[in-house]
């Protein structure tokens, strides 16, 4: 079957670094999504992987190994807008999008 | 400002009631989702419009629907909703190529309480 891991909930400090991990076992590999949700709101994008290696869009950065069927977005300079729930999804062979449960991210002051 | 809009935001329901939720978009968009998503899980696929085309996922009950008139619109009926059919309902666009998958953009969903 097809499934993606993200762990529940993370905590974390205002102005820190945060990493939120993310494997997955899909049929094949179209890219790699990450989305923020806020409570009660829909997904928005944040960042989208295909090849290995890292992307950077200002303060979040994501990270791809296919190799690993891994993924980590990492947040910077953490503020408490932070504080949300990033879901992983996955592009399977057949461009069908898998989602991960999501990590709820809580920044503290 | 292009947008996927949903009505209503918040609907309530009694069980068994037919009840409609829309989804419209400014985007243009050839691919419209609608998805499931109940507290602290992942949203679950329901059904997809690439352009005209019906996709249905094997698991979504008979009980629920869709219609997509034309490009910017897309409904989900529910037929019978049940006590497990609360939820948020969220509607997304792509626009999907064969050479690249494209990111999806979502509504704000439609809160769906059955009493």
């Amino acid at each position: 079957g097809q499934n993606i891991d993200q762990p529940t909930e993370m905590t974390a400090t205002e102005g820190a670094i945060v990493q939120i991990n993310c494997t997955y076992q899909t049929s094949g590999f179209n890219g790699l999504f990450w989305y923020q949700q806020h409570a009660g709101e829909a997904p928005t994008f944040l960042s989208y992987n295909v090849l290995d290696g890292l992307e950077e869009k200002g303060r979040f950065s994501s990270f791809l190994s296919r190799s690993k069927g891994y993924s980590y977005l990492l947040l910077k300079e953490l503020q408490m807008k932070d504080s949300a729930s990033y879901l992983c999804a996955v592009k399977d062979s057949n461009y069908q999008l898998i989602w991960g449960a999501g990590t709820k991210l809580i920044i503290k002051p | 400002d292009a947008m996927v809009i949903q009505n209503p935001r918040y609907q309530v329901t009694q069980f068994g009631k037919p009840v409609t939720l829309s989804c419209s978009q400014t985007l243009n968009h050839n691919v419209m989702y609608w998805y499931q998503q109940k507290s602290s899980q992942a949203p679950k696929l329901l059904f997809h419009y690439y352009d005209k085309d019906f996709n249905n996922e094997a698991d979504t009950p008979d009980n629920f629907q869709s219609r997509r008139p034309n490009t910017s619109f897309c409904f989900l009926d529910i037929r019978s909703p049940g006590l497990g059919d609360a939820a948020m309902y969220l509607c997304a666009t792509s626009r999907e190529s064969t050479d690249k998958p494209h990111e999806q953009y979502f509504g704000p969903g439609t809160r769906l309480t059955v009493t």
